[in-house]
């Protein structure tokens, strides 16, 4: 979605690295950022969220950043395995004071055994 | 938790035809969206319903798409005279309580291809 950009498109690391994606958005009316992973033929589903009242969120090799200032929040996955490979969304308001999830483009993320 | 279902799983249809998809969200969710989504893109909004009323249009949702969900529960979306551009995978997802601060749980989605 135009209201979410999502970065990068693509990443490719190898198995044992991190990986950071990065989405920001335009309408701070939002309190909630959740992120979806998405394998090949399924359903997105949620991994971890965060609410405006914290900073950061983990969930073992997972976590989430906030900085609502700047309007920005970051997944960040540690010690990445092969079965991480997915694509990646976040979600987050759409503008014009619309709370509805609004999708970004998605991060194909590649994790080389 | 039975999930999301949604039906069918695929559908193929001549343009022009008329077509109409299934989403039976998980029983105590309030909420249900239709997206939709193609190939290498997230998914784009299409509509809501909180319960049996619908809040919210997408602005780039054509007059020929039109959802209903009548008691509350189940929700069907209609396309009608299909074109190859509404080619795509339709989602539903519903999520529970009344505000936006709850995760979408989605179904396995509706596969549509217009030839």
């Amino acid at each position: 979605g135009e209201n979410v950009e999502q970065h990068p498109s693509t990443l490719s690391v190898q198995e044992g690295d991190s990986a950071v994606i990065k989405c920001t958005y335009s309408d701070s009316a939002s309190n909630y950022f959740p992120w979806y992973k998405q394998e090949l033929g399924k359903r997105p589903q949620l991994i971890i969220d965060i609410r405006s009242n914290v900073g950061e969120k983990k969930d073992q090799r997972i976590a989430v950043t906030l900085n609502k200032t700047a309007k920005h929040f970051s997944l960040h996955i540690t010690e990445t395995q092969p079965e991480d490979s997915a694509v990646y969304f976040c979600a987050g308001p759409a503008s014009g004071g619309s709370y509805i999830p609004t999708f970004g483009r998605g991060t194909s993320l590649i994790v080389h055994p | 938790d039975t999930g999301v279902s949604q039906d069918p799983r695929h559908k193929i249809t001549k343009r022009g035809q008329n077509v109409t998809f299934r989403c039976d969200p998980i029983s105590e969710h309030n909420r249900l969206y239709w997206y939709r989504q193609t190939l290498g893109q997230g998914p784009e909004f299409l509509t809501y319903f909180q319960n049996e009323a619908q809040l919210e249009k997408s602005r780039l949702l054509s007059d020929r798409f039109s959802a209903e969900r009548p008691k509350g529960s189940f929700s069907t979306l209609e396309i009608q005279r299909t074109e190859q551009g509404d080619s795509a995978m339709y989602l539903c997802a519903s999520s529970p309580g009344v505000a936006f601060d709850s995760p979408l749980h989605f179904g396995n989605g509706t596969r549509l291809t217009v030839t």
